[in-house]
């Protein structure tokens, strides 16, 4: 199995730019997925392999990748991207989510 | 509209059993591999188990192998969980997802605890 690392929390002023990353050994050379988790609601996937949005989520999130990082940018976060944000990806018949960050913007 | 019904959650005793289902609705179910993912209140989503669309493949968390098996039948669009010999530390909202985490259900919640 693999291990993946987030931040516990990132802060942003609404109008910021907020940025979460994603650390393993296994992201060098495996696609990484990003899921938007609100309360009380099932997980959303936002970005796929590294950099990719699904059709219906907002262009001001992107995803990026450098080594054995990705990163999950929000520009411009707005209050209602509040959330936990949780990592993904996947090798050798096992899947790892990270411990999942919680964005708080106000 | 793609949608994912979880079923079958509830309280069991330790040492206990349970079935969880998953019925699709809305895609080719067949053409998806579908697993489960639970949650703990307020901690993160750790993966349990996928099966490929054709359901040849299956594979498990180490925590669970051995314990836990899903399945699925293509016909009635249903994905299954078998738990047996539950333990405290397996009670979760468990969910379904299809596409690894392209379509997601709602959830299941499931209570160990005697």
């Amino acid at each position: 199995s693999f291990e993946l690392t987030q931040p516990s929390s990132v802060s942003v002023s609404p109008g910021q730019t907020a940025r979460i990353t994603c650390s393993g050994d296994v992201l060098a050379k495996k696609y990484a997925r990003w899921f938007q988790q609100k309360p009380g609601q099932a997980p959303v996937l936002v970005i796929f392999e590294d950099t990719k949005r699904p059709s219906g989520i907002p262009e001001r999130f992107s995803g990026s990748s450098s080594g054995t990082t990705v990163t999950l940018t929000i520009s411009g976060a707005q209050v209602d991207d509040e959330g936990d944000y949780h990592c993904y990806s996947a090798a050798d018949g096992s899947e790892v989510f990270g411990g999942g960050t919680k964005l708080i913007v106000l | 509209e793609e949608d994912l019904l979880e079923s079958g959650g509830g309280l069991v005793q330790p040492g206990g059993s349970l079935r969880l289902s998953c019925a699709a609705a809305g895609f080719t179910f067949s053409s998806y591999a579908m697993s489960w993912v639970r949650q703990t209140p307020g901690k993160g989503l750790e993966w349990v188990s996928t099966i490929s669309g054709d359901g040849g493949s299956t594979y498990y968390a180490d925590s669970v192998q051995g314990r836990f098996t899903i399945s699925r039948h293509n016909s009635k669009n249903t994905l299954y969980l078998e738990l047996r010999s539950l333990r405290v530390e397996d009670a979760a909202v468990y969910y379904c997802a299809a596409g690894y985490g392209v379509i997601w259900g709602q959830g299941t919640r499931v209570t160990v605890s005697s």
